[in-house]
């Protein structure tokens, strides 16, 4: 399988631990974005990546949050003193931008996601 | 965040009946994308849309991007069992970045 991988797709811990996530995006993908999404409601935009430069960052996403991708390929996204406003499923995804411009291979394809129940 | 908003926000149908839902903003985007998500899944990208009155289709399902930009519909013919799910419009801005800004979703059922 060579989509989007994320690990754990499940995490319950309790309120004021830290937790990290991590995301592996389709091999080519230079691109690397995270969204949160709550339960009825659609993904939001954290924050994304190009190669390993972090170009955008969401208001969502406090100083509690932090992401990286240090070597431009895997990500990972930690929560410090979770709280139980951060239950949520939080998703990743990459795409390829590249110079072909526009087109649905260039889009982004979404990993399954890691669901964080915090207690 | 903002989100776009998603009517109808859920449509119980029977099986080989035709669907339409629709997704406005109050913002013009200069993309528009349709994703489908099963429970516990990750959405799956189903149609993008670049240019204003573009009509895509994609098997079963055509969408259309507004002509005003703001507004997207997506139609579903002839439903089957494995079309039952949850429906997000996604939108990118004209002068944005790559984030994308997701719909409130329209979630599917299909009745025996």
């Amino acid at each position: 399988d060579t989509g989007v991988s994320q690990d754990p797709r499940h995490k319950i811990t309790k309120r004021g631990q830290n937790v990290t996530f991590r995301c592996d995006p389709i091999s080519e993908h230079n691109r690397l974005y995270w969204y949160r999404q709550t339960l009825g409601q659609g993904p939001e935009f954290l924050t994304y990546f190009q190669n390993e430069a972090q170009l955008e960052k969401s208001r969502l996403l406090s100083d509690r949050f932090s992401a990286e991708r240090p070597k431009g390929s895997f990500s990972t996204l930690e929560i410090q003193r979770t709280e139980q406003g951060d239950s949520a499923m939080y998703l990743c995804a990459s795409s390829l931008r590249g110079l072909a411009g526009e087109g649905s291979y260039n889009e982004q394809f979404f990993g399954p996601g890691t669901r964080l129940t915090v207690l | 965040g903002q989100q776009l908003n998603q009517s109808p926000q859920s449509m119980f149908i029977q099986e080989g009946e035709d669907v339409s839902m629709n997704c406005t903003s109050s913002s013009i985007f200069n993309t528009w994308l349709w994703y489908k998500q099963d429970p516990g899944e990750g959405p799956v990208l189903l149609i993008a849309l670049y240019k204003a009155g573009e009509l895509t289709s994609n098997g079963r399902l055509t969408a259309q991007f507004g002509i005003t930009r703001k507004d997207s519909f997506l139609n579903i013919s002839a439903s089957i069992p494995s079309d039952v799910g949850i429906y997000f419009c996604a939108g990118r801005t004209l002068f944005g970045n790559e984030k994308l800004t997701f719909g409130t979703g329209t979630r599917l059922t299909i009745i025996p």
